[in-house]
């Protein structure tokens, strides 16, 4: 099993520009997680979908950060316009969703995408 | 909410010795708790999770952890620590209720393994 599959693994851009970070879940999974991880925060998480449908997005930091998951092989999360204070590595994570609780199935991460804006 | 406390941010042992990541958290409901590694440049990897049952659950790698619910800890532990066991720990948790599927991470332990 190939695995979370994230792109690009780095990305280098300027303040004001749209990033567009890119996640290919574990086949068969139901359940996608975005976070992001810098070194005062941690790792937060910003939105999580359930059969591609977004249950969750309050962590999302505000209204320039915006996610989708058009299919369930597939989701982007989009930074428009990036700002320095975004700089950090984003995390794509999936899992089984079972009936008792999806925190009963393991998360299994991506790469990660580490995202810098100057 | 949810919170967890990793009480010491960075760990230097010497290989073959013994190590012990702690951690805590807060939660006056069931809870389900893990703990991630993450070597450098990579994602995280489940090392092992307590969701009910037997208090020391055994995880890849050798580690193994056990559940204290009176101390409110779940402490990490490995006998005999490895060069290659170098990484930054993360304890996690999540409730059982409604938004379970929300993990809440610790701030992470730099394990530093020397030789």
């Amino acid at each position: 099993d190939a695995g979370v599959i994230q792109s690009p693994r780095h990305e280098v851009t300027e303040m004001g520009q749209e990033v567009t970070l890119r996640c290919k879940p574990i086949s068969g999974h139901n359940s996608l997680f975005w976070y992001r991880q810098t070194m005062m925060r941690g790792l937060e998480l910003l939105i999580y979908f359930n059969n591609n449908v977004p249950i969750d997005d309050s962590g999302m930091p505000e209204d320039r950060f915006s996610a989708k998951m058009p299919n369930a092989s597939f989701s982007t999360l989009k930074i428009q316009p990036s700002e320095p204070r975004d700089s950090a590595v984003y995390f794509c994570a999936s899992s089984a969703y079972g009936t008792s609780g999806a925190s009963t199935d393991t998360q299994y991460f991506g790469p990660g995408t580490r995202l810098t804006v100057l | 909410a949810q919170s967890v406390t990793q009480l010491d941010s960075q760990v230097p042992v010497f290989e073959e010795a013994p190590v012990e990541l702690r951690c805590n958290y807060s939660s006056s409901v069931s809870v389900y708790l893990f703990w991630y590694v993450q070597y450098p440049n990579q994602g995280l990897q489940l090392l092992l999770k307590y969701l009910s049952g037997s208090t020391l659950v055994k995880g890849i790698n050798g580690f193994e952890a056990e559940f204290n619910k009176s101390q409110t800890s779940f402490h990490l532990r490995k006998p005999s620590v490895h060069i290659s066991d170098t990484a930054e720990y993360f304890c996690a948790a999540a409730g059982s209720g409604g938004s379970n599927y929300k993990l809440t991470f610790g701030k992470g332990t730099l394990l530093t393994v020397n030789p």
